[in-house]
């Protein structure tokens, strides 16, 4: 199987700050990642699809990039409903498998 | 509106088997792929296996091989994943995502999740 690192596992954030994650996958995976935000007690939402294809309706703040084994997600202004975990996930090869997922906090 | 409907929570003793329940609807049942992904508490997503409605065939994570069955109903537009032989470590949040034929393009929508809890 596929190994999904990220990091950090937390961070602590206020509003208006950059925010980096990154993604390590234990082997290339060409393209093959997707970036998901989940809020307490709900579903995962799809941010990014394909490395760096934004969802539709996903606000132009988020962006991903990175191939073969190393991906960011990048929040370029952290608004309040941006505190959440966010995890990758490759879809490369079965089976799909998620990072650990990383928890944006407020500072 | 797109969306997928999941039913209930459950409480089983282990050993026991659940069936997990999601209703489609607002697209074509059968163009999308149904994908099972669960979340034990304070963990991660594990992805567990996929179903093409159109055909009924199945990808399954090698881990639940043996116990796990996902079927659909194309007369509800609804999928199931069965899961036996329950034990303590398969309480999570089962969630169903519609995925693409091509896999490059992620879940873009998600049920609720179902809670099973596994407990003698």
């Amino acid at each position: 199987d596929i190994q999904m690192t990220q990091s950090p596992s937390s961070l602590s954030a206020s509003v208006g700050d950059r925010v980096t994650i990154t993604c390590r996958a234990s082997q290339s995976i060409s393209d093959y990642l997707n970036w998901y935000q989940q809020k307490p007690g709900k579903a995962p939402k799809l941010l990014i699809y394909a490395a760096s294809s934004l969802q539709s309706g996903v606000p132009s703040r988020f962006s991903g990039s990175g191939s073969g084994t190393d991906f960011t997600l990048t929040i370029s202004s952290l608004q309040p409903d941006g505190f959440a975990t966010y995890s990758c996930q490759q879809t490369y090869s079965s089976p799909w498998t998620f990072g650990q997922g990383t928890k944006v906090e407020i500072k | 509106q797109v969306q997928l409907v999941q039913f209930g929570a459950e409480v089983k003793k282990p050993g026991a088997s659940v069936k997990v329940s999601c209703k489609a609807s607002g697209y074509t049942f059968t163009s999308y792929y149904l994908h099972w992904v669960r979340q034990a508490p304070g963990q991660g997503l594990e992805w567990m296996g996929r179903i093409n409605p159109y055909d009924g065939s199945t990808s399954y994570a090698q881990k639940f091989q043996g116990r796990i069955a996902m079927t659909r109903d194309t007369s509800t537009s609804t999928v199931h994943m069965d899961l036996s032989s329950l034990r303590s470590e398969d309480t999570a949040v089962y969630y169903c995502a519609r995925g693409y034929r091509d896999s490059y393009y992620g879940m873009d929508v998600w049920g609720q999740g179902t809670t099973v809890t596994v407990s003698s």
